[in-house]
């Protein structure tokens, strides 16, 4: 079992629906929950952060923790067609350690 | 703030030659670096983590002959893929962390670096 799950089908939404993304991971030692944006043949860049359970948003962003099910997820809210990227969700048992990524999401919003 | 530069965007190198590239923190001292491996519409793989002044860990399965990692300064790491084959054709990405606790400034991504070996 891989550590970090994310089903990478593509998703395709009209503007101003609401895109859901989530993962699961087997790791109970995660701490730190992220969620990171890359567009193309670009670096990643880091989208919302979350340590331990809880939600937290940012503007159009949620991002949600459920330790008990080991499951994150991520809503992005009136979705705009420069939301388009690939979203790969990542975690880690402290700040410092290296991340475990899921496979991304390549997410297309349509105008 | 917590910007890391890496170049070159994109290198085509000829089989058998080998390439580098840097990875530069720009206004953050970088205790850690790690570089990771990104192939098309795969996630990132991490290859190895390098802490200054000392030698880098390698990932299972990462060859470290081929992929040699230097770490000489808190601002600047570099990757050297030697004798590169078509198969390391790859999105290579580096990413630069301080050590801090909190990931916002922990695991800052360079731009990353497509090498095509032709």
């Amino acid at each position: 079992q891989k550590e970090v799950e994310q089903d990478p089908g593509p998703l395709s939404v009209p503007e101003g629906a609401i895109v859901s993304l989530n993962c699961t991971y087997s790791n109970s030692a995660f701490q730190y929950f992220m969620w990171y944006r890359q567009y193309s043949r670009k670096g990643p860049e880091l989208l919302m952060y979350t340590y331990s359970s809880g939600n937290k948003e940012d503007g159009r962003f949620t991002a949600q923790v459920d330790k008990s099910s080991k499951y994150i997820s991520l809503f992005i809210r009136d979705s705009q067609p420069s939301d388009s990227a690939t979203y790969l969700c990542a975690m880690s048992r402290n700040g410092n350690n290296r991340l475990a990524f899921g496979k991304g999401n390549q997410v297309v919003v349509i105008p | 703030g917590a910007v890391v530069s890496q170049h070159p965007s994109w290198v085509i190198c000829k089989s058998g030659t080998s390439v580098k590239i840097e990875c530069r923190s720009l206004d953050f001292q970088a205790t850690t670096m790690f570089w990771y491996r990104q192939f098309p519409k795969q996630s990132l793989m991490l290859m190895a983590t390098s802490n200054e002044g000392s030698k880098a860990t390698y990932e299972q399965g990462v060859e470290k002959d081929k992929f040699l990692i230097n770490h000489a300064s808190l601002t600047l790491s570099t990757l050297t893929v030697t004798s590169a084959h078509p198969e390391d054709s790859s999105f290579y990405i580096c990413s630069a962390g301080t050590g801090a606790s909190s990931p916002n400034y922990g695991y800052t991504f360079g731009s990353g670096t497509r090498l095509t070996v032709v």
